[in-house]
């Protein structure tokens, strides 16, 4: 069974500051891919991300960036100087291979407000 | 990217009545959709897997008379709620799969959602 545990569920921070959301992840696979999307109010999930299971090597696009820790089983997420278009709920999701399925899990959702 | 288009965002029905929820892949080929449900500042719970052509598989707890599913080709997979009731209210979410990516089997891509509310 694979499981991704989200533990903020809401985080509040003024416009300019960093933020990271955290993700927690268990799977018995060798090989999976983590993503992280995020879900504006309009309801959509806009695909942010896809890390393989054999790549730790961070990430960083504009202001946002990505940790990957295999050790600790935790794809972090950060975003620098946040804006209030960065207001959403941010998803990571975990899709592994038991019997070929890659069905992905998701974790709670970390709400995130960034007021002006 | 790949385009997934879901129809209607949103939809009223009265208790009693069906609404059939579509899930279409624009510009790909799509042999995998999910159909997800989301309460209310919950996550997205999968309630079953359709491929094209064949019967979806349903989460255990989810009703299959209850939440007919049909995939009847590569891109339109249909999500069709039987007598409704207000406790089916929630948004609706389908994603499908890429044949043709190198991540046919990894990446999936979501609709818009539905908001479905019964009355």
């Amino acid at each position: 069974a694979q499981k991704v545990t989200q533990a903020q569920t809401e985080i509040s921070v003024v416009e300019k500051e960093d933020v990271t959301l955290d993700c927690v992840y268990e799977t018995r696979d060798t090989t999976y891919y983590l993503f992280w999307y995020k879900q504006p109010p309009s309801g959509e999930l806009v695909f942010l991300i896809r890390r393989n299971s054999f790549d730790e090597q961070n990430e960083i696009s504009g202001r946002y960036s990505w940790n990957f820790q295999k050790s600790t089983s935790s794809f972090n997420f950060t975003i620098t100087a946040s804006q209030v278009v960065d207001s959403a709920v941010y998803f990571c999701a975990l899709s592994g291979g038991s019997g070929g399925s890659y069905i992905p899990t998701f974790g709670r959702g970390t709400s995130l407000i960034v007021h002006p | 990217g790949a385009v997934v288009s879901q129809h209607p965002s949103w939809v009223i029905c009265k208790s009693g009545t069906s609404v059939k929820i579509e899930c279409r892949s624009l510009d790909f080929q799509a042999t995998t959709m999910f159909w997800y449900r989301q309460f209310p500042k919950q996550s997205l719970m999968l309630m079953a897997t359709s491929n094209e052509g064949s019967k979806a598989t349903y989460e255990q707890g989810v009703e299959k008379d209850k939440f007919l599913i049909n995939h009847a080709s590569l891109t339109l997979s249909t999500l069709t709620v039987t007598s409704a009731h207000p406790e089916d209210s929630s948004f609706y979410i389908c994603s499908a799969r890429d044949l043709n990516t190198a991540y046919r089997h990894t990446e999936a891509f979501f609709g818009q959602g539905t908001r479905l509310t019964v009355v």
